[in-house]
């Protein structure tokens, strides 16, 4: 059974922190991971990672992969308060037809 | 606009009632989803659609029934047998080839007592 753990639980920072979300996963046959932001209702996508040590950049949002530890940060730098979420990761399998999320992360920013 | 709804927003429900909430899209996306969120939880499967006229259940399926008739629908029905059926669903839809790139709709908050 494939699956994603993401750590801390829960975080508060002040603006202008910088902060690093972890996730770490177990899947069979993988394929990528994705990263996303929950403000009220929906996700948005933000990342989709697929190769090891190649940083994506949005901003001050970064995000690397690591296969062989099976790992990701998503680091966000200089946090504002609209930073505020829950920061969701999923891996997508080989078949490409599933993601299997991890349980979030959610980030409080305070002025 | 292109998009994807859920309605409604807020839904009641005795125990024992079947409930179906609404999932449209109009992306002209093959894909469809059905996610659960428990309070302080991420996403989980609940049953997927590739194309019209099949789905494949998910990662918690039981207590579940899902119909994907017409590509822009895929409606969700909680039917008495799912035993803890209060949490917030979200339907996502994704196009062709790029499931990860998943658009989600604004979510229905189901309430059984």
């Amino acid at each position: 059974e494939d699956k994603v753990v993401q750590s801390p639980l829960s975080l508060v920072v002040h603006e202008g922190d910088t902060v690093t979300l972890n996730c770490s996963y177990e899947v069979t046959n993988f394929r990528s991971l994705l990263w996303y932001k929950q403000e009220k209702k929906a996700p948005t996508f933000l990342f989709m990672l697929t190769s090891s040590g190649i940083e994506k950049k949005s901003g001050r949002l970064s995000s690397i992969l690591d296969k062989k530890e099976l790992f990701s940060i998503l680091n966000i730098t200089a946090t504002q308060t609209g930073d505020s979420a829950v920061y969701l990761c999923a891996v997508e399998n080989n078949a490409g037809n599933m993601l299997t999320f991890g349980g979030g992360t959610r980030l409080m920013v305070k002025p | 606009d292109g998009g994807i709804t859920q309605s409604p927003k807020y839904l009641f429900r005795k125990e024992g009632q079947n409930v179906t909430l609404s999932c449209e899209q109009n992306l002209n996306h093959d894909a469809m989803y059905w996610y659960r969120q428990d309070p302080g939880q991420g996403l989980r499967l609940i049953y997927y659609s590739q194309i019209v006229n099949d789905f494949q259940k998910g990662d918690i399926a039981e207590g579940y029934s899902v119909s994907r008739e017409k590509k822009e629908s895929f409606p969700l029905t909680v039917t008495s047998a799912q035993k803890n059926p209060t949490a917030f669903y979200l339907c996502a839809s994704s196009p062709p080839g790029y499931n990860y790139e998943q658009y989600f709709g604004p979510g229905t908050r189901l309430t059984v007592t």
